[in-house]
């Protein structure tokens, strides 16, 4: 079993439509959490981080759910320019700072 | 304000051969982690270094080596390629301290022939 699992997708959305991905992760003992995006053959950016509150930044909302090791993205509006794959990302910080990628979750935004 | 860069862009080897991929991290960070990205998979961790050591290493071969300078720059060399390691080397800086975030260079693409 992967550590951290993704639906690969793709989802494909209407534009303005609300979409939800959903990961989880195996490795209790993970302490930080973020989404990242990655563009086709381009570098994953930091989308934002994820924290037990639940945090917003714009149409983007990630939640945590640490009793079921599960993390969400929900993206409202959904613009042309939100096509990408998001990437679910985990730190078990024990012992610095490696970061634990998911395979990725892909979304096409259709006009 | 420069962000993480790498170098070269592309790079095509033959099997066997010896590559050394370079990298500079963002202004103002210390940590510089590699990742390796093969078609279609996520980043897997490679190594990290911090004042100049290896401080932590994923789940890689010993031909897979790092350094880090003085400076905060790494080097990523990776010897014996083969075909298997044909994929997108990335780079990422942080200021240490877990949990911090990382911020990624735009990658070496290393074709093994």
């Amino acid at each position: 079993r992967k550590e951290v699992e993704q639906d690969p997708g793709p989802f494909n959305v209407p534009e303005g439509a609300t979409v939800a991905f959903n990961c989880t992760y195996s490795n209790s003992a993970s302490q930080s959490f973020f989404w990242y995006r990655q563009d086709c053959r381009k570098e994953p950016k930091l989308l934002m981080s994820v924290y037990s509150s639940g945090n917003e930044d714009g149409r983007f909302t990630a939640q945590l759910n640490r009793a079921s090791q599960y993390i969400s993205l929900l993206i409202r509006d959904s613009k042309l320019s939100d096509s990408a794959t998001y990437l679910c990302v985990v730190n078990r910080n024990n012992a610095g700072n490696m970061l634990t990628f998911g395979g990725g979750t892909r979304l096409m935004v259709k006009p | 304000d420069a962000g993480v860069t790498q170098s070269p862009t592309h790079l095509i080897k033959t099997r066997g051969q010896q590559v050394t991929l370079r990298c500079s991290p963002k202004s103002g960070h210390d940590t510089v982690s590699w990742y390796q990205q093969a078609l279609g998979q996520g980043p897997q961790f490679i190594f990290q270094y911090y004042e100049e050591e290896e401080r932590q290493r994923g789940n890689f071969p010993d031909r897979f080596s790092g350094h880090q300078f003085p400076n905060y720059s790494s080097e990523l060399n990776v010897n014996a390629l083969l075909l298997g390691d044909s994929a997108l080397y990335l780079c990422a800086s942080s200021t240490t301290g877990t949990g911090n975030e990382q911020y990624f260079g735009p990658g070496t693409r290393l074709t093994v022939t």
